[in-house]
């Protein structure tokens, strides 16, 4: 069993829908969240760095973590084509170096 | 605020090449974090540089290797150049601290003929 699960996808929504992408894990020490989006031949972008467990707003994007099912999703509202990228989740304990991550869902919006 | 930048952004090597990939990171940043990206598949973690010496390693072999400078940009060594290191090389950079979050460059992609 992978350490971080998501679902790869692909995803394909219209414009405007709402987003879940979504991952699970197994490490309970995990104490801080992120998602970064990665468009192609671009490096990952932070979108959301979260602590411990609840929700975090910034514009379109929420970040939910609910450490008692080991388990976080981002909500995208009114998506964009310009959303359109591969989204990946990452997690990490406080002691840790490096991040642990999922291996992205890929998102693409339609006009 | 300058980003994170890397070069070059691909190369193309041999198999028992040697291959140096750099890092500039982000201004105000002393830390360098360098994880590797397969196809298809999330970052790997390879290894951390703070204050110019290693701190943490991933599951990598020592073939794999780096430096930092004291302007905080980082190398990344790798030796004895096999197929399966094809890949996306991404650079992070971030404050010292694990609370602090890590910011990437583009990468290089890095291409084993």
């Amino acid at each position: 069993q992978k350490e971080v699960e998501q679902d790869p996808g692909p995803l394909s929504v219209p414009e405007g829908a709402i987003v879940s992408l979504n991952c699970t894990y197994s490490n309970s020490a995990f104490q801080y969240f992120m998602w970064y989006r990665q468009y192609s031949r671009k490096g990952p972008e932070l979108l959301m760095y979260t602590y411990s467990s609840g929700n975090k707003e910034d514009g379109r994007f929420t970040a939910q973590v609910d450490k008692s099912s080991k388990y976080i999703s981002l909500f995208i509202r009114d998506s964009q084509p310009s959303d359109s990228a591969t989204y990946l989740c990452a997690m990490k304990r406080a002691a840790d170096y490096d991040m642990r991550f999922g291996a992205g869902t890929r998102l693409t919006v339609k006009p | 605020e300058t980003g994170v930048t890397q070069s070059p952004t691909h190369l193309i090597k041999t198999r028992g090449q040697q291959v140096t990939l750099r890092c500039s990171s982000q201004s105000g940043h002393n830390t360098v974090s360098w994880y590797q990206q397969a196809l298809g598949q999330g970052p790997q973690f390879i290894f951390q540089y703070y204050r110019e010496e290693e701190n943490g390693r991933g599951n990598f072999p020592p073939r794999f290797s780096g430096l930092q400078f004291p302007n905080y940009s980082s190398e990344l060594n790798v030796n004895a150049l096999e197929l399966d290191d094809s890949a996306l090389y991404l650079c992070a950079s971030s404050s010292w601290g694990g609370s602090q979050p890590q910011h990437f460059g583009d990468g290089t992609r890095l291409s084993i003929l």
